[in-house]
């Protein structure tokens, strides 16, 4: 099984600043990478897909990218609104596997 | 609009069976695989199963395999993953999810606990 390695499992930060969430894949899954955010009592939300392609509706504060086996979610400017958790998911191959997810949460 | 709503949840003994149903619409279901992802208390998401868009193939996590059943009806646009044999350590929340996971339902709890 592929294996998504996701850090931190806790970001602390403050409004405004700028933060990056990885994962980092066992395998080779290509560009078939994809984020989410949850929220509390809330369904998963897709934030971005193929790696690097803003989801619909998403805002452009959010950006994806890969660098090898590893896979990057940043968020710029960060806002209230923001504070979830974040899991990153690959469908390169069965099982598909999520990380383990990050709690973004004000400093 | 896309929605997906799952019901089936409720409190279930250990070694007692359970089925989830998820309905569909707002989009042409007989044109997409289907998933089910589950949630255990705070904890983090897992994929379990996933159905071809004409039920043709079928994917399971491995400790799933040969207890859970997922299945569709594509004249009812409903999803469905029947749970046998189920186990304490499946009690989570259950969501079912379009392919490509850019839609899901609201989640279905399945407790399961004597």
């Amino acid at each position: 099984d592929i294996q998504m390695t996701q850090s931190p499992s806790s970001l602390p930060a403050s409004l405004g600043d700028r933060v990056t969430i990885t994962c980092r894949a066992s395998q080779d899954i290509g560009n078939y990478l994809r984020w989410f955010q949850q929220k509390p009592g809330k369904s998963p939300r897709l934030m971005i897909y193929g790696a690097t392609n803003l989801a619909a509706g998403v805002p452009s504060r959010f950006s994806g990218s890969r660098s090898g086996s590893d896979y990057s979610l940043t968020i710029n400017s960060l806002e209230s609104e923001d504070m979830a958790i974040y899991y990153c998911l690959q469908h390169n191959e069965y099982p598909r596997t999520f990380g383990g997810g990050t709690k973004l949460e004000l400093k | 609009e896309v929605q997906l709503v799952e019901s089936g949840g409720g409190l279930v003994q250990p070694g007692r069976s359970m089925k989830l149903s998820c309905a569909a619409s707002g989009f042409t279901f007989n044109n997409y695989d289907m998933a089910w992802v589950c949630q255990a208390p705070k904890k983090g998401l897992e994929w379990v199963a996933t159905i071809s868009y004409d039920g043709s193939s079928t994917y399971y996590r491995d400790s799933v395999k040969g207890r859970f059943t997922i299945s569709r009806d594509n004249a009812k646009s409903t999803l469905y993953l029947q749970m046998d044999s189920l186990r304490s350590e499946d009690t989570a929340t259950y969501y079912c999810a379009r392919r490509g996971f850019a839609y899901w339902g609201q989640g279905t709890l399945v407790t399961v606990s004597s």
